[in-house]
């Protein structure tokens, strides 16, 4: 079946880096596009930016520019979101959801990685 | 970047009874070349990943009871769930796709059990 499984949770120090990855299985990986969502503590949902699973270009969300990069690999079909230089407000769950073909909708997730940054 | 803004934050319900949850978009998200509405609707339980209930505003996805329903065009949207079941506490987003990026939600409507 169609399905994205994240990596763990991860707890970092402030100015430390995280990568977390988001492994598709149960469909061809570059046909769909790939987009993250992060979602704070008890808040709502944000979007990070999407990348183009055939190019491998990235585009971002004004305020998810510089630290945070997305990037692939194909040959493992598996999209990755790197942050650098952590902050304590980047703590949140961030979600990986494939886009759907015929529109910007996000119908599969990624069961969520807890990030936390903390000192 | 077009801001979605929904209302109310939150809401109880009685069992069996309607719920109404409403989204505003600041401007259209209507195309006009194919009358679609580029507006999708979210459930999210707790410590689970968002759900797709509906997109183009009034499409329900495979799977979802038909309890629930999304109506409006333009600017103004509402989603209903027209028989509240315990299962249905969550909180619900809308989200538009007409103008990206960047993919805009809502601040989502907790929906409670009165």
């Amino acid at each position: 079946q169609v399905q994205l499984v994240q990596s763990g949770s991860e707890v970092k120090k402030p100015g430390a880096s995280v990568k977390v990855s988001c492994k598709a299985s149960g469909y061809t990986f570059s046909s769909y596009a790939m987009n993250w969502v992060r979602q704070a503590p008890g808040q709502g949902l944000e979007w990070v930016g999407w990348i183009n699973t055939r190019t491998g270009i990235p585009t971002y969300a004004q305020g998810f520019t510089g630290r945070f990069v997305l990037s692939l690999d194909t040959s493992v079909s598996t999209a990755y979101l790197h942050i650098t230089s952590l902050k304590a407000d980047d703590t949140a769950v961030y979600y990986c959801a494939r886009e759907e073909m015929t529109s910007i909708t996000l119908k599969v997730w990624g069961q969520g990685t807890l990030v936390t940054v903390s000192s | 970047d077009i801001v979605m803004t929904q209302s109310p934050d939150s809401l109880a319900v009685s069992l069996g009874e309607r719920a109404t949850i409403n989204c505003k978009s600041s401007q259209s998200v209507l195309y006009y070349s194919n009358r679609k509405n580029y507006l999708a609707w979210y459930q999210q339980k707790p410590g689970q990943p968002p759900k797709l209930l509906i997109s183009w505003a009034s499409s329900r996805e495979s799977g979802v009871p038909d309890r629930f329903s999304g109506s409006g065009s333009g600017t103004d949207f509402t989603l209903t769930i027209s028989s509240l079941q315990a299962e249905d506490v969550a909180v619900y987003y809308c989200q538009q796709y007409y103008s990206t990026p960047p993919v805009t939600f809502g601040g989502g409507t907790k929906v409670e059990i009165k």
